[in-house]
């Protein structure tokens, strides 16, 4: 199994800000994912993010809003750039086991 | 892409009642799980269940693949089990689609 940790938990921001979050993995994996999830909906996928190389994003995000850093095997961060009240979400980091997902607490964003 | 849908999409039970989630895919997947997400927003496995039955305590779930869908079942609820229960696939580019989710309350 892994053990997913997230900074900050959650945050209240300003409009046209920018926060990033933090993600810790207790062991080394290859790829790390980011999701969002709006308040009540279901988890999208904002990209995936190998040690070594640029981010995957997937449709409708891009890496200048999101930008994505992957310094090693156990760390990434996900920053929401210029945000705005849309941006309110729950951000997920997780990563891949043997069988299953695993995911982090999440951190909650409210932006006013 | 692949489609996942899930129903009910809202549940209410009574503590100690039993309940059945479902969750269809459009296509063929090497890959199902189901996850529940409590109040809090945690996010945790429930099982990895590309086929058959598992069973692990109270829940239990069974795919059928070739007819393209899962069901999880809830035996006994709790209020602990409240939240919502995602059922995810994974496509044919390794990237796991969730479904919308079921809303679970169990009322004391």
């Amino acid at each position: 199994s892994a053990v997913i940790s997230q900074k900050p938990s959650r945050d209240i921001c300003q409009r046209g800000t920018s926060l990033t979050i933090q993600c810790q993995v207790d062991s080394q994996v290859t790829m790390m994912f980011w999701y969002r999830q709006q308040p009540g909906q279901s988890l999208t996928l904002i990209a995936t993010a190998n040690q070594g190389s640029e981010a995957t994003y997937e449709s409708g995000f891009v890496i200048d809003k999101f930008p994505i850093s992957r310094p090693n095997l156990t760390f990434s961060t996900l920053t929401v750039s210029n945000m705005s009240p849309e941006d309110s979400s729950i951000y997920l980091c997780s990563v891949t086991g043997k069988e299953t997902q695993y995911f982090g607490p999440g951190t909650r964003l409210l932006v006013l | 892409g692949i489609q996942v849908e899930q129903s009910p999409p809202d549940l209410i039970l009574q503590e100690g009642a039993n309940s059945t989630l479902r969750c269809n895919f459009s296509d063929s997947v090497n890959n199902l799980q189901w996850f529940h997400q409590n109040p809090w927003g945690q996010l945790i496995n429930l099982f990895y269940i590309p086929s058959g039955t598992k069973q692990n305590g109270r829940l239990s779930a069974t795919t059928v693949a070739t007819e393209r869908y899962s069901l999880l079942y809830i035996s006994s609820s709790q209020t602990t089990d409240s939240g919502v229960y995602f059922c995810a696939v994974t496509d044919s580019w390794g990237k796991l689609q969730f479904g919308a989710g079921t809303q679970v309350v169990v009322t004391p």
